[in-house]
């Protein structure tokens, strides 16, 4: 079983949709969570930290569910920009980093 | 600022050449991890510093791969000598503690 698992989709939505993705988990000493953009061929960029709390950002809700082990992101009102790949991450002690192998965003005019 | 920067940013050999990526990290960072992204097996972490110092490198997939870090400005990585399964996106990354991790634009690496 990998570490941080993710649906690869790809997700096709309409604009202006509700999208949202789930990452588990297996490490339990996974200590911070969080969601990455990455569009095509170009570099993975920080999208938000997940908080024990949820935290949002506009249009984008990060959750994390520590007895279920998964993190969430949920997009509202879809835009075209937001077409990417989503990468989810586990930071174990140490800086012990994993990276999920991302999800696929589409969103279609 | 500058960000991370990583050179080259193509790279095409052929099997059993060596290979030479390099990375600045941003100045101040601390760590710096290098990460390979295929499609099959999507970022994987390959071996990361604190202060210059070698943490991890259980990712690393054989001894025909090395990472050093002479100094807080640079890294390299070596392949010797490369493979054709060796072809993938090679990334540096480095961060603050344990912060956000900054990218750079990778290195396309093709082992003919």
């Amino acid at each position: 079983r990998k570490e941080v698992e993710q649906d690869p989709g790809p997700f096709n939505v309409p604009e202006g949709a509700t999208v949202a993705f789930n990452c588990t988990y297996s490490n339990s000493a996974s200590q911070s969570f969080f969601w990455y953009r990455q569009d095509c061929r170009k570099e993975p960029k920080l999208l938000m930290s997940v908080y024990s709390s949820g935290n949002e950002d506009g249009r984008f809700t990060a959750q994390l569910n520590r007895a279920s082990q998964y993190i969430s992101l949920l997009i509202r009102d879809s835009k075209l920009s937001d077409s990417a790949t989503y990468l989810c991450v586990a930071t174990g002690g140490y800086q012990k980093v994993t990276f999920g192998t991302g999800t696929k965003l589409q969103v279609i005019p | 600022d500058a960000g991370v920067i990583q050179s080259p940013r193509h790279e095409v050999t052929e099997m059993g050449q060596e290979v030479t990526l390099r990375c600045k990290p941003i100045s101040g960072h601390d760590y710096l991890f290098w990460y390979r992204q295929t499609m099959m097996r999507g970022l994987e972490l390959l071996i990361y510093f604190n202060n210059n110092v070698p943490i991890d490198d259980s990712g690393m997939p054989e001894d025909r791969f090395s990472a050093k870090m002479p100094n807080a400005s640079f890294s390299t990585l070596k392949i010797q000598p490369s493979e054709p399964r060796d072809s993938a996106v090679y990334f540096c990354a480095s961060s603050l503690l344990d912060n956000e991790q900054f990218f750079g634009p990778g290195t396309r690496l093709t082992v003919l």
